[in-house]
């Protein structure tokens, strides 16, 4: 039992590149999200899903995708990187509503756009 | 507008010492307030949670207290070890129609270092 599994765990960008987060869960978990740390910052919210093909916006979207064609994956896209996007970024999954119930956290992605 | 104020941003103390992170919301309509651990190079992971029904809760040397006419929570660790060393972050989050409104409201997490 993996829990929440994201690739990859580090990455290097060019300004303007593209890329895709992977974030893979095999707890049956409806509710998937994609946060970003910065320092001082806390968790900002980026999109979550309540379910397969379903897909909503956060705190923070604007620069970021996002497709949950699989229950178990949940992929977040960067269509044009900029610096700006350099963060840690965090996916998590929690079963039915996400509020109350734990958010399982992954070991995050850490992204660097020169 | 930060809905959930997270304080001290740092705090270091001596093994045995009792920390203490508070917490303060807005939001009276917020009825379910999880802390969470995150050691270095980890995600956070959920550690102990409480209900505005109850004024403490207690999991081991984590204890929550909670004080729902000043709208404040806070976070003691008993007996800290340098092993509780992590960023320590509070949330809170309220019901909405079908539970899709249930998201959490994040603190801006406290650095705790405990020295051996």
């Amino acid at each position: 039992n993996a829990g929440v599994t994201q690739t990859p765990k580090f990455r290097v960008l060019k300004t303007g590149q593209s890329m895709t987060l992977l974030c893979a869960q095999d707890m049956n978990h409806e509710y998937m999200y994609w946060y970003r740390q910065d320092p001082g910052m806390g968790l900002r919210l980026i999109h979550y899903s309540v379910g397969e093909g379903t897909t909503a916006k956060g705190e923070v979207p604007d620069g970021y995708n996002v497709s949950r064609l699989k229950k178990q994956n949940f992929l977040l896209g960067l269509e044009s990187a900029a610096p700006s996007q350099t963060s840690v970024y965090f996916c998590a999954s929690s079963y039915l509503t996400g509020g109350d119930q734990p958010q399982h956290f992954g070991d995050g992605t850490r992204l660097s756009i020169l | 507008q930060q809905q959930v104020k997270q304080s001290p941003q740092s705090l270091i103390v001596q093994k045995g010492g009792i920390p203490i992170i508070n917490c303060a919301y807005e939001n009276t309509a917020f009825d379910y307030f999880p802390w969470y651990q995150q050691f270095p190079g980890k995600g956070p992971a959920l550690l102990i949670a409480i209900r505005p029904d109850v004024s403490e809760k207690k999991e081991g040397r984590f204890t929550i207290s909670f004080n729902k006419s000043a709208k404040q929570f806070s976070l003691h660790i008993m007996d800290s070890q340098p092993g509780d060393s992590a960023t320590y972050f509070c949330a809170a989050s309220r019901g909405g129609s079908a539970g899709n409104n249930r998201k959490l409201i994040w603190g801006l997490g406290t650095s705790l270092a405990v020295n051996p």
